[in-house]
């Protein structure tokens, strides 16, 4: 049974950081791409990173680039989001998701149940 | 980047009717084209992709269509559980984007 468990969300101040976590459980972690989508609240959904399987190659919306860095532990099945420089528009649940095949950036097949980033002073 | 437009915004069916939900594209994103189902509280749900493969586990009552810029999610016979939202995504080009979803709620 595949898993995925989203958490590090927390209430943050402008400009500070966050680390967001997600460990996965029951297919072959480093075969797949992952990626955090997240949902500002009562609004719709909004792709953020993904990184390939071995985490080498790595994609951001343009609006996080430079402020947010996806990475991976194929070791721990365990990926991460590191979101620095943060404001209020990154209010949101973020989710992690599997993508559903090897190919980097398809359909996200699996999520998490979705941890909540609050920006605000 | 591509720009997806789903309509209607709010579509009101009874138990046992079919609804039918449109994704446009603005550019074409091929077959490229996923549809997922959220229910009030939960995490998205994968229903479709490659615009008409059904993910594991979806009932046949779920149905996808289309190629290129325009797509159609079809639920042939509404189910009290399928009352939700739902959105479409493309997978076609970076960055990935989400439609804006459709409500289906109770006539």
């Amino acid at each position: 049974e595949v898993k995925v468990l989203d958490s590090g969300g927390d209430l943050v101040r402008p400009g500070g950081s966050l680390r967001l976590s997600c460990v996965v459980s029951g297919f072959t972690f480093s075969s797949y791409a992952m990626s955090w989508v997240r949902q500002a609240p009562g609004r719709g959904l909004e792709w953020v990173a993904t990184a390939g399987g071995s985490g080498a190659a790595t994609y951001y919306r343009d609006s996080v680039k430079g402020r947010f860095t996806i990475s991976r532990d194929n070791s721990k099945n365990t990926v991460y989001l590191q979101m620095n420089s943060l404001g209020p528009e990154d209010t949101a649940v973020y989710y992690c998701a599997k993508t559903r095949g090897a190919v980097v950036g398809t359909s996200f097949d699996y999520w998490g149940q979705g941890t909540l980033v609050t920006v605000s002073s | 980047e591509v720009v997806l437009t789903q309509s209607p915004a709010t579509l009101s069916v009874s138990l046992g009717e079919r609804a039918i939900l449109s994704c446009r594209a603005s550019q074409s994103v091929s077959s490229n084209l996923a549809w997922y189902q959220q229910r009030p509280g939960q995490s998205p749900r994968l229903l479709i992709y490659d615009a008409s493969t059904r993910a594991t586990g979806i009932p046949a009552r779920f149905s996808g269509s289309g190629s290129a810029t325009e797509f159609t999610l079809t639920i042939s016979s509404l189910q009290s559980e399928d009352f939700a939202v739902y959105f479409c995504q493309q997978y076609n080009r970076w960055p990935r984007t989400f439609g804006q979803g459709t409500k289906v709620d109770l006539k």
